[in-house]
């Protein structure tokens, strides 16, 4: 069982529609943070959350943590081509470790 | 630029055959990590390294060696691989383990590992 849990695992969209990806644990976080990957290359920080009911923008990219800290989701408001990517979520693992998510993998359509 | 360097990109070796990933970064951070990445598994933590001569396991440490002599080296070693260790690498550092703000984890491009 992952410490962090998200849905859905793959996602295929048409250009223009909206969505939401989810990043679920049974444990409190103090942070967590989303990153995008994209083929053939290592992940890219998009983001940091630390306050419970927290909500962060980046352009059509919406980002909240739960009130709890133990859930996250990112909602993408007319999704293009360019979005597409593995959506990976990451927290601190107890010590110095961190951990990430299986991830969501978007397929955004032309 | 912010940059973490690791190579080669592309290996194909044969079970046993020692091997050595190196990774490289700029930004004079403290912490280092490796990860592999497998389809349905995401980022698994292989090692960490919290400053030179100060590693520890992460996740999932069998069959994996590292070591830091330098601030900014942090090769991967697998002394004897086997199949199960075909994978994609990825080497990373940031200012500390973990997520909170202002702890940007900067990643290599990744080597693909075959072990056949």
């Amino acid at each position: 069982t992952q410490l962090l849990e998200q849905s859905p695992q793959f996602l295929s969209i048409q250009e223009g529609e909206n969505l939401t990806v989810y990043c679920n644990s049974s444990s409190v976080f103090s942070s967590l943070q989303w990153y995008r990957q994209e083929p053939g290359e290592g992940p890219v920080l998009l983001v940091t959350v630390v306050t419970g009911g927290e909500v962060k923008k980046l352009k059509r990219l919406t980002f909240q943590f739960g009130d709890a800290r133990k859930d996250s989701s990112l909602h993408i408001t007319a999704a293009q081509p360019g979005d597409t990517g593995l959506y990976l979520c990451a927290v601190g693992g107890g010590g110095f470790k961190t951990i990430f998510g299986a991830g969501t993998r978007l397929f955004v359509k032309a | 630029e912010a940059q973490v360097t690791q190579n080669p990109r592309y290996l194909i070796t044969v079970t046993g055959k020692k091997l050595t990933v190196t990774c490289s970064q700029n930004m004079n951070h403290e912490y280092m990590s490796w990860y592999r990445q497998d389809p349905g598994l995401g980022l698994r933590q292989i090692y960490y390294s919290m400053n030179v001569e100060v590693t520890d396991k992460g996740d999932v440490p069998e069959g994996y060696k590292v070591s830091r002599k330098e601030k900014r080296n942090f090769p991967l070693i697998l002394e004897s691989p086997s199949p199960n260790q075909t994978s994609l690498y990825f080497c990373a550092s940031s200012l500390y383990g973990g997520t909170l703000s202002g702890n940007t984890i900067y990643f290599g491009e990744g080597s693909w590992l075959t072990v056949v």
